[in-house]
């Protein structure tokens, strides 16, 4: 159980163009994902906070308008990067969070298996 | 300010022989403790956790420890496999964080055949 699924896993694009990640949760009902970047050797920086029904909350220093968060139905957040730049080069990280009452162990959150975005 | 650290970027063991991986917080509101373990080019993978309310959860081969007082855990594998080689990050939350997990920055195991 608690599989989350990312598409694609692999995108290279030109510069100035946008790109479009989807997450899924396959076999549960997410009602917070996370998105994340990963830089080379680096821990996972947790760029925005998507939760079903209602607006992203972005980390300081990401900007929204460059990252869009959609978290349109309980299994899917797509994260678009619009006129995607060099720098914005890295290995994307969504998860999801097992809902449900009772417990920190809602807490845990369950990764997809990344995508790497590569702008030329 | 990094709230969770791993000090040792890098450990390497003997198959069959215990691996002992650390983690301090800085974060006294940290009550729920996480490890994840991560192979390069892919996601985090959800191995163990604990509640502040315990001081040891066991699954397997995996023992977390809590120690509050010092604020520290550790996860201790037994035995180790070459499977096991990978980079394990520590991450921790509290109540009222919104659900966000604050990771460390990762050990890279290396287990020896």
């Amino acid at each position: 159980g608690a599989v989350v699924s990312q598409h694609p896993s692999r995108v290279i694009c030109k510069s100035g163009t946008s790109v479009k990640i989807e997450c899924r949760s396959l076999d549960f009902q997410a009602t917070t994902m996370f998105w994340y970047r990963q830089f080379p050797k680096q821990s996972l920086m947790l760029m925005a906070t998507s939760n079903e029904g209602s607006k992203a909350t972005y980390e300081q220093g990401v900007e929204k308008d460059k990252f869009l968060i959609n978290h349109a139905s309980l299994t899917l957040s797509t994260l678009t990067v619009t006129s995607a730049h060099p720098e914005d080069s890295s290995f994307y990280i969504c998860s999801a969070r097992l809902g449900g009452a009772g417990g920190r162990s809602t807490d845990t959150q369950y990764f997809g298996p990344g995508t790497r975005l590569t702008v030329l | 300010d990094q709230q969770v650290k791993q000090n040792s970027p890098s450990l390497s063991v003997q198959e069959g022989r215990i691996s002992i991986l650390n983690c301090d917080y800085t974060n006294s509101m940290f009550d729920y403790f996480l490890w994840y373990k991560k192979y390069p080019a892919e996601g985090p993978t959800f191995l163990i956790s604990i509640s502040s309310i315990k001081d040891k959860n066991e699954d397997g081969r995996f023992t977390v420890f809590l120690n509050k007082s010092a604020k520290h855990l550790s996860l201790h594998i037994v035995p180790s496999q070459p499977g096991d080689s990978a980079v394990y990050f520590c991450a921790a939350s509290y109540g009222g964080s919104n659900y966000k997990l604050t990771f460390g920055k990762g050990t890279l195991l290396t287990v020896n055949p």
